[in-house]
């Protein structure tokens, strides 16, 4: 059973230009989340898409955006890149249907991103 | 807004000593509590995890956590720890269930020596 994946694990980009990462979730799972994790920070969230919308949103500018396709994978795109939006991208996974006991997000190793 | 402070930025403790590593949280109704842990240059694996019912729950790696709502406290803690039980420790609060937005504290960074 595959567990939560992303592509690419490292990525160098320069100030404003425009970065996609991308996630697989775990199997049988619907929902993807996406977190930013800063140097010696927890994991910030950003947003979650489930149904190919996005169902919540956490205090991140519009340059965050992001897209869920039929399949349930999941691109985080950010625009016009600053040198603090260096960090672990985290994603997670989860079932969407809401209730007691309907899980826990499941993590992606991440992937470490570089503004110079 | 949910809130979530760990008031252990590092710790230190011998192999083979108990550990308690300390987490409150802010919410205004029953709160879903988890427990990560990130080892260097990885993502996160769910330790345990609380939503009702016993207030003492059990988790992966001989971790278990107690839940008081008196205190708005959800502890972690281990019997004896292995040197292989180094790395951060997160602790998070889920926004009404456990599926969705996780507020997660700053970590407690844990550090085993022999």
């Amino acid at each position: 059973d595959a567990g939560v994946t992303q592509s690419p694990t490292h990525l160098i980009k320069t100030r404003g230009q425009q970065v996609t990462l991308r996630c697989s979730p775990k199997s049988g799972h619907d929902t993807v989340s996406w977190y930013q994790q800063a140097l010696g920070q927890g994991p910030q969230f950003i947003f979650q898409y489930y149904e190919e919308e996005e169902r919540q949103r956490g205090n991140f500018p519009d340059r965050f955006s992001g897209h869920q396709y039929p399949n349930y994978s999941s691109e985080l795109n950010v625009n016009a890149l600053l040198l603090g939006d260096s960090a672990l991208y985290l994603c997670a996974s989860s079932s969407g249907t809401s209730g007691p006991y309907q899980e826990t997000q499941y993590f992606g190793p991440g992937t470490r991103l570089l503004v110079l | 807004a949910q809130s979530v402070t760990q008031p252990d930025i590092h710790i230190t403790v011998s192999e083979g000593a108990s550990l308690e590593l300390r987490c409150n949280y802010s919410y205004g109704a029953t709160p879903y509590l988890f427990w990560y842990v990130q080892s260097p240059g990885q993502g996160l694996q769910l330790l345990l995890k609380y939503f009702s019912g016993d207030t003492l729950v059990q988790g992966i790696k001989g971790f278990e956590a107690e839940f008081k709502r008196s205190q708005s406290s959800f502890n972690l803690r281990k019997p004896s720890v292995h040197w292989s039980d180094a790395a951060e420790y997160f602790c998070a609060v889920g926004a009404r269930f456990g599926n969705e937005k996780l507020t997660f504290g700053t970590g407690t960074r844990l550090t085993i020596i022999p």
